[in-house]
């Protein structure tokens, strides 16, 4: 069986302040781990996955399989980045398991 | 290029009674999802559909959902009868054809069901 935990549902810092978003998760299997955003009034979106290895709107995500964590980061947090965010693994079927989400404001 | 369609956005029926959700997906697309969300959770997958096709309905409450994709295009999710626990937004999304490599998916806007 597979799990993703995403520890806070809500998350706010400040304008220009990093952030971190966690996201662990437990599987048997080979992991592949992605992040959703959705945007106040818009649809759920991909923001990243792990095998591109690369860096979306300032926002990285590593995977740590020591860890088993897929933590999003971004250096220096702007106002537009309020959203939900979703981690969510690739399961066996081929599908995605989402966690339970983590809100995000910005302060300004 | 158009996005996931799916109508209506909004329903509000009474317990026990039926309901239908639909979902056109992009052009295209050979694969297509129907999630369930519920206030304060993640999307949580009720059906995947490969062209006409049932890849995964193993979190379907078959006793109650049930859904098809007849021409391999748009898709429809029923409920008969409701519960007050199946008040949720319904999410229907589509990818291209999933070989191995698990590709984007591209989410509709969502059909809030409310059950009274």
């Amino acid at each position: 069986a597979q799990r993703v935990t995403q520890p806070e549902k809500l998350l706010s810092v400040f304008k220009g302040a990093p952030v971190e978003l966690k996201c662990n998760y437990s599987y048997s299997g080979s992991p592949e781990l992605f992040w959703y955003v959705q945007y106040s009034r818009q649809r759920l979106q991909l923001l990243l996955r792990h095998i591109s290895r690369e860096s979306i709107k300032g926002f990285t995500a590593d995977l740590n399989k020591g860890e088993t964590s897929f933590h999003l980061k971004k250096p220096f947090a702007q106002e537009e980045d309020s959203a939900m965010y979703y981690c969510a693994l690739k399961t066996g079927a081929n599908n995605l398991f989402f966690g339970t989400g983590t809100r995000l404001t910005v302060i300004p | 290029e158009a996005g996931v369609a799916q109508s209506p956005r909004y329903k509000i029926i009474e317990k026990r009674q039926s309901v239908a959700f639909w979902c056109n997906p992009i052009s295209g697309h050979a694969t297509l999802y129907w999630y369930q969300q519920i206030l304060g959770q993640g999307p949580k997958l009720l059906i995947q559909f490969q062209n006409n096709g049932v890849v995964d309905d193993s979190q379907l409450p078959k006793d109650r959902f049930s859904a098809e994709r007849l021409k391999g295009v748009d898709s429809t999710l029923k409920i008969q009868p409701a519960k007050l626990e199946d008040s949720a937004v319904y999410l229907c999304a589509s990818s291209q054809i999933q070989q191995g490599r698990l590709n984007e998916q591209f989410f509709g806007p969502g059909t809030r069901l409310t059950v009274l």
